[in-house]
């Protein structure tokens, strides 16, 4: 089961826009709309952000969305801001009671 | 409030065994799976097994079958992972993590395991 495949970083300034992409393949993301996001920051454990493809936990920013095409999810962080400065993780139901998490995503704000 | 507290660091010599704890609190334990995902230093979430608190049943992922042992105690509301012969290349923080739906929401706060003679 390889990991889903996620770019290394990402970059923006503050109020910017950014986008990133997690693929897997139709045995994961493409065949469950069960995909979700995780933020880290520097030693803490992880946070939920995005679930079940685009669904916001309650008390994560609606500046966070997520969307799913094909074999491919996307997170979207609207209107950047400092404390985004993360790493961001995705995570996908694989059948048969497994997961699959993405190599993760370092966003920086320029 | 859900909480999950995990027990300290540990050291351990190549070949040994550890044990992690996860005892919860906040909520109904039998009601939720528990999850172990583990970090490596600089690397990414890996996900390694789940238990049903209810009755039990567990899954491994295929990279840590035959070493790992997940199992719980209900009257503690406590979940185990307990990892075999480890190697270097098993120093990471663990972490548990409570499934709700197919997502993780409430995690642990890790605990890193360092394998070295």
């Amino acid at each position: 089961q390889s990991a889903l495949t996620q770019p290394a970083s990402v970059s923006g300034s503050p109020g910017q826009s950014i986008t990133i992409s997690c693929t897997g393949t139709s045995s994961d993301v493409g065949n469950y709309d069960l995909v979700s996001w995780y933020q880290q920051h520097p030693g803490k454990a992880p946070k939920l952000m995005i679930y079940d493809v685009s669904k916001r936990p309650s008390g994560v920013a609606n500046r966070f969305s997520g969307s799913k095409s094909g074999n491919t999810a996307s997170l979207t962080i609207s209107g950047l801001q400092a404390e985004d400065e993360a790493d961001y993780y995705c995570c996908s139901y694989a059948g048969t009671t497994t997961y699959v998490f993405g190599t993760g995503t370092r966003v920086t704000v320029l | 409030q859900v909480q999950l507290v995990q027990s300290g660091a540990e050291v351990e010599e190549p070949g040994a065994s550890l044990k992690v704890s996860c005892k919860t609190s906040g909520y109904t334990f039998t009601n939720y799976a528990v999850h172990w995902v583990r970090q490596a230093p600089g690397q990414r979430l890996e996900w390694m097994g789940w238990i049903n608190a209810d009755n039990g049943d567990t899954k491994y992922s295929q990279r840590f079958q035959g070493r790992v042992t997940i199992t719980r105690d209900t009257s503690a509301s406590t979940v185990y992972m307990e990892l075999r012969s480890l190697r270097s290349e098993d120093t990471a923080v663990y972490y548990c993590a409570r499934r709700s739906s197919e997502n993780f929401d409430y995690w642990g706060q890790g605990t890193l395991v360092t394998v070295s003679s």
